[in-house]
């Protein structure tokens, strides 16, 4: 099957610092990956669509100057949260897509901001 | 796009009874559709997905039936197992989205020993 892994699964910070995540996908390449941000109780909603080589596509509504993505080759995109505040605070989950249609998703990753 | 559920439905059901969990999709123009089982603390895990262009595929232990007509698509868990305990989301995609997904709200499932 394919495998996503995210990095790390859960990080703590102080507020007004940055946090890397990182996304992999472990046996196959993609293009494209995607980040979500799942609040309690709530599904996914998409934050930006990651294409290699290319810059992000944010949705509507996401800043793209706080959540910087860098897709540097086919198996790794990263989300820098930049300066953190509580309201941050989430889980945040990318996938991977393979061939055309399938999503994978990687583990996730718990970002409490203090 | 996205999906924001404010709520999320609950279904509690027997162990070794049949599950069925059903979701309404939003979008006319989406021509694959995929159901996903969250568990807590966990990302999404790939169950089993349908082209637009059928009506039901079957897996192991799960069959998931779409009709376009009345945008409505279910899963169907048989012999549900504690394990399945999880919550379930559909997504919806389209070949012009760049596969983005849409998510439902989601369907926390119990199972009662």
């Amino acid at each position: 099957g394919a495998v996503v892994s995210q990095h790390p699964s859960r990080v703590i910070c102080k507020s007004g610092t940055s946090v890397k995540i990182e996304c992999r996908s472990l046996d196959f390449q993609a293009t494209t990956m995607f980040w979500y941000r799942q609040f309690p109780k709530q599904s996914l909603m998409l934050m930006a669509t990651s294409n290699e080589g290319s810059k992000a596509t944010y949705e509507q509504g996401v800043e793209k100057d706080k959540f910087l993505i860098n897709h540097a080759s086919l198996t790794l995109s990263t989300l820098t949260v930049t300066s953190a505040h509580p309201e941050d605070s989430s889980f945040y989950i990318c996938s991977a897509l393979r061939g055309l249609n399938t999503q994978y998703f990687g583990p996730g990753t718990r970002l409490t901001v203090l | 796009g996205e999906s924001v559920g404010l709520h999320l439905p609950t279904l509690s059901v027997q162990e070794g009874d049949n599950s069925i969990i059903n979701c309404a999709y939003s979008n006319s123009a989406s021509d694959y559709f995929i159901w996903y089982k969250q568990e807590s603390g966990k990302g999404p895990q790939f169950i089993i997905d349908i082209r637009s262009n059928m009506d039901k595929r079957q897996g192991q232990r799960v069959t998931v039936l779409l009709n376009k007509t009345v945008k409505h698509l279910s899963l169907q868990i048989a012999a549900t197992q504690p394990g399945d305990s999880a919550v379930y989301f559909c997504a919806e995609t389209f070949s012009g989205s760049a596969r983005q997904l849409t998510f439902g709200s989601g369907t926390q499932l119990t199972v009662l020993p």
